[in-house]
C-alpha cells in the first residue's frame, strides 16, 4: 500500500529564504508525482508534474526533484515571498491491482514566509 | 479556458439533512474524481469516473453517499442523512486518461460542507 509523508508540517522561514520542501513514498514503482499549493478555503492549483523518468522540473522559482530509488521527491522555492504562504502537498497515483489512478496524497507542508 | 467549477462553494447543514454537491469538470476530460479532504489532512478519493461509469468506488460510504455522472460530463455527490463526521471539503478534480496513461489533475475550488 503505497504511503505519502510529507516533513516538515509546517515550517516558518523570512521572506527572500530559499527552501526546501520533503515528500517520501513507500512504492518506488510510481508513474507520475504531483505538487500542489492550497491556499486557505481554497481548492488545489497544480504545480508541477514530473514523470518518472524525469529527474526533475521546473517552473519560475519553483523546482522540484524526483528520486524513485529513494522515494524521495524535494521541492525547492528560491527566494521565499510572503505570496508563497500556503499549504504545499505532493501526491502520486495509486494503481495497485485496481488501476484506479486515484492520487495519494501527503498531509501537507504549511508553509508561512514572513516579511 | 474554464477549469472545474464546483457549486455551492459552501454549505451548513443540520445533520440527518441530506446535502449535493455539483461539479463541471474541463472540457473534454473524460476522468472525474471526487476526493475528500479532512482538516489537516491530504484529500482522499472517493468516487472516480471513466466518462459515465463509476471505476473505483470502493471509499464511497455508500449506506449514505451516492454519485452520478450523467452523459459522462456533469456530476452530483450526494449524502443523504448527513452525520457530524462529514464536515470536510469536497473536491472535484477531472484529467484526461487515455491508454493508460494518467496525466495530470486538475482540481476546482471544494465545497466546504458543515454540518451541525
Amino acid at each position: 500500500k503505497q504511503e505519502v509523508t510529507q516533513i516538515p508540517a509546517a515550517l516558518s522561514v523570512p521572506e527572500g529564504e530559499n527552501l526546501v520542501l520533503n515528500c517520501s513514498f513507500t512504492d518506488s514503482a510510481i508513474y507520475n508525482l504531483q505538487w500542489f499549493r492550497q491556499d486557505p478555503g481554497k481548492g488545489l492549483t497544480s504545480l508541477l508534474l514530473i514523470q518518472s523518468s524525469q529527474r526533475e522540473q521546473t517552473s519560475g522559482r519553483l523546482n522540484a526533484s524526483l528520486d524513485k530509488s529513494s522515494g524521495r521527491s524535494t521541492l525547492y522555492i528560491a527566494a521565499s515571498q510572503p505570496g508563497d504562504s500556503a499549504t504545499y502537498l505532493c501526491a502520486v497515483p495509486s494503481y495497485g491491482s485496481s488501476n484506479t489512478g486515484k492520487l495519494i496524497f501527503g498531509q501537507g507542508t504549511t508553509l508561512q514566509v514572513k516579511p | 479556458e474554464a477549469g472545474v467549477v464546483q457549486s455551492p462553494r459552501y454549505k451548513i447543514i443540520e445533520k440527518k439533512q441530506p446535502v449535493a454537491f455539483w461539479c463541471n469538470p474541463i472540457s473534454g476530460h473524460n476522468t472525474l474524481y471526487w476526493y475528500r479532504q479532512n482538516l489537516g489532512q491530504g484529500p482522499e478519493l472517493l468516487i472516480r469516473y471513466e466518462n459515465e461509469e463509476a471505476v473505483d468506488d470502493s471509499q464511497l460510504p455508500k449506506d449514505r453517499f451516492s454519485a452520478e455522472r450523467l452523459k459522462g460530463v456533469d456530476s452530483t455527490l450526494k449524502i443523504q442523512p448527513a452525520e457530524l463526521g462529514d464536515s470536510a471539503v469536497y473536491l472535484c478534480a477531472s484529467s484526461l486518461v487515455s491508454g493508460g496513461s494518467y496525466n495530470e489533475q486538475f482540481f476546482g475550488p471544494g465545497t466546504r460542507l458543515t454540518v451541525l
